[in-house]
């Protein structure tokens, strides 16, 4: 069974930083495309950023460009997504999320998420 | 980048009722074009790929049809356990993934 568990969230301040995590088990981790969707509060969803197996291409929505930075261990069966300078509207709950087998970049398998909250 | 404008944003429907919510793109995206539920309070969940290709496990009350810019998610027989909000999502460029704003779909 494919799981996914991200970790990291939590209050921060503007122009703070955190580190999410996201541990998969369950499959071949360094066989798929995996991603970062975010959901603020009451709203939809985002594709935050993505990472290709071997990590040689990385995506980014031009919000979070220069700010968040998306990276895998295949080795440890994780992503990780590096968020720096946080703004009140990166305040979400972030997802991790697997690329399904067929040809296309969409997400077959999601995590339970983690609240990242910025607030003073 | 192109856009993806879902309508309506919200609708009531009975039990039994054949619901239709539309997905249009701004621009052409062939049919990669993928549907997902996401129940209260719950993660989102993958129901068509493709435009028309059940995800497994599906109920075949869902399906989905389209191709260009025009595409639509039915449900042939809304169940209560239907209730939630349905999300379109364009994967034609993988540097520009999107999503529409989202249908919400309730019982009348």
């Amino acid at each position: 069974e494919v799981q996914l568990a991200e970790s990291g969230g939590g209050l921060v301040q503007p122009g703070g930083s955190l580190r999410l995590s996201c541990a998969a088990s369950g499959f071949t981790f360094s066989s798929y495309w995996m991603n970062w969707v975010r959901q603020a509060p009451g709203k939809g969803l985002e594709r935050v950023a993505s990472i290709k197996q071997d990590g040689s291409e990385k995506y980014y929505v031009d919000s979070v460009k220069g700010r968040f930075t998306i990276s895998r261990d295949n080795a440890r069966n994780s992503l990780y997504l590096q968020i720096n300078s946080l703004r009140a509207e990166d305040t979400a709950v972030y997802y991790c999320a697997r690329d399904h087998e067929q040809p296309g970049l969409f997400f077959d398998s999601w995590g339970q998420g983690t609240l990242v909250t910025v607030s003073s | 980048d192109i856009q993806m404008t879902q309508s309506p944003s919200s609708l009531s429907a009975s039990v039994g009722d054949r619901v239709t919510i539309t997905c249009r793109a701004s621009q052409g995206i062939s049919n990669y074009l993928a549907w997902y539920q996401q129940k209260p309070g719950k993660v989102p969940k993958l129901l068509i790929y493709a435009a028309s290709t059940l995800q497994s496990g599906v109920p075949s009350r869902f399906s989905g049809s389209g191709s260009g810019t025009d595409f639509t998610l039915t449900i042939s027989s809304l169940q209560p356990e239907d209730v939630a909000t349905y999300y379109c999502q364009k994967y034609n460029s993988v540097s520009s993934l999107t999503f529409g704003g989202g249908t919400k779909v309730e019982i009348k």
